[in-house]
């Protein structure tokens, strides 16, 4: 079963805009990660935010987190075209981690 | 430091038949995660392998089982293939006190 969902399903848009991604998940968790993924092979750690944390950075990568609300987004600053991919959250819960079914991001030149 | 290798990489089989993937974690990672992941979804959980026992399971049923071997590598068995058994196949190894998986490429196994 599927406990994160991401928002929107699929996104495209210019290089060099950013891009945001959402993601809601059920239950409660220890940590929440974003992964991507590229052409169906093998997923990427991108970022790791712990429950106990509300926003996280790495490179180009901001990363936000509300437990209230059981969400989290993840924003990609001046997107360029390497970044098209599939980007998947994953929820950390009872030491097992259950991937959502990912946004399609195209960057278009 | 080699991270996760997953043999065979692409795999084509029959239905009934029987199938072993495997999987080497990255060094230093104690636990192996396997996934399945039909094309268009996101990865399903199928198990977590830590001490040589499986610790966690998903919703699949007892034809999947797997092994993990006292160097932490990894093993999946799926018996009597169904068409539906058609997904890339991903294994994923971590530390414990850790929380980020590294991930193999994959296997691609389809059952015709």
């Amino acid at each position: 079963s599927q406990q994160g969902e991401e928002d929107p399903q699929a996104l495209s848009i210019q290089e060099g805009e950013n891009a945001t991604m959402n993601c809601s998940y059920k239950t409660s968790i220890n940590n929440l990660q974003w992964y991507r993924q590229n052409s169906g092979r093998g997923l990427v750690h991108l970022i790791l935010i712990r429950s106990n944390e509300r926003e996280k950075h790495s490179g180009r990568l901001r990363v936000t987190l509300d437990t209230s609300k059981k969400s989290s987004s993840l924003l990609i600053t001046a997107s360029r075209a390497a970044d098209t991919a599939s980007y998947f959250c994953a929820t950390d819960a009872d030491d097992k981690i259950i991937f959502g079914k990912g946004t399609r991001l195209h960057i278009l030149p | 430091d080699a991270g996760v290798t997953q043999s065979p990489t692409h795999l084509i089989k029959t239905r009934g038949q029987q199938v072993t993937l495997r999987c080497s974690p990255k060094s230093g990672h104690d636990t192996v995660s396997w996934y399945q992941q039909a094309l268009g979804q996101g990865p399903q959980f199928i198990f977590q392998y830590y001490e040589e026992e499986e610790r966690q399971r998903g919703n699949f049923p007892d034809r999947f089982s797997g092994h993990q071997f006292p160097n932490y590598s990894s093993e999946l068995n799926v018996n009597a293939l169904l068409l539906g058994d058609s997904a890339l196949y991903l294994c994923a190894s971590s530390h414990l006190v850790n929380y980020g998986y590294t991930f193999g490429s994959g296997t691609r196994l389809t059952v015709v």
